[in-house]
């Protein structure tokens, strides 16, 4: 099966630029999230969605991120303005959770978009 | 909220030994699953094992075991006879309510040849 794709790779721009980046989930997988790796720790949780719906926003910092999952398929993940502190990989990764007590489904990462901000 | 600490953040070994990953976990949740992820050089994460809550056997899978001990809220994880290509940023994980990943700070391993 065809992994979690994302787009782009690596995307350097300058602060208070703005910034998309593109997932789209493994075929099926109902949940969908975006996770921030800064340089040496564990990810964060960003956003989950469950199809087209947010589940979790908690830790989006809103005044800047947006993102959205139309169709409850592909997500965009967007920056503006960008901040220096937003130098960071981020990951998407998908599962097949249908039901919140379905914990076991593991998640599946893309390979994340390397942003650097200068 | 879930927390996830691993005290090691760098583990060198020489091919062929073993290294152990310890991981401590925090949850008010009794139903919770606990996964180790690798994250080789190239960037990606990819799922290793997985353990849920309510059954503490512990296994091997290859050159993978874990030690699953509830009473002190420890996952810990074996690589045996360590080989190059699993030199990698290991993170320990905890599902619980929500379907939401917390993540360790993730070790650093290091194997030489």
């Amino acid at each position: 099966e065809a992994g979690v794709a994302q787009s782009p790779r690596y995307k350097i721009i300058e602060k208070r630029q703005s910034v998309a980046f593109w997932c789209n989930p493994i075929s099926g997988h109902a949940t969908l999230y975006w996770y921030q790796q800064i340089l040496g720790q564990g990810p964060k949780l960003l956003i989950q969605f469950q199809n087209n719906g947010v589940v979790d926003d908690s830790q989006l910092p809103k005044d800047r991120f947006s993102a959205e999952r139309l169709k409850g398929v592909d997500s965009t993940l967007k920056i503006q303005p960008a901040k220096l502190e937003d130098s960071a990989v981020y990951l998407c990764a998908s599962s097949l959770v249908r039901r919140e007590s379905s914990y076991n489904s593991p998640l599946h990462f893309g390979n994340g978009t390397r942003l650097t901000v200068t | 909220a879930q927390k996830v600490t691993q005290a090691q953040t760098e583990i060198s070994v020489v091919e062929k030994e073993d290294v152990t990953l310890d991981c401590v976990y925090e949850t008010r949740d009794t139903t919770y699953y606990l996964f180790w992820y690798k994250q080789p050089p190239s960037g990606e994460l990819v799922f290793l094992i997985r353990r849920n809550s309510f059954d503490e056997q512990n296994e091997i899978s290859g050159r993978y075991s874990w030690n699953f001990q509830k009473s002190t809220s420890s996952f810990n994880f074996t690589i045996t006879a360590s080989q190059v290509v699993d030199s990698a940023v290991y993170f320990c994980v905890i599902k619980a309510a929500g379907n939401k990943l917390t993540f360790g700070g993730g070790t650093r391993v290091l194997v030489k040849p």
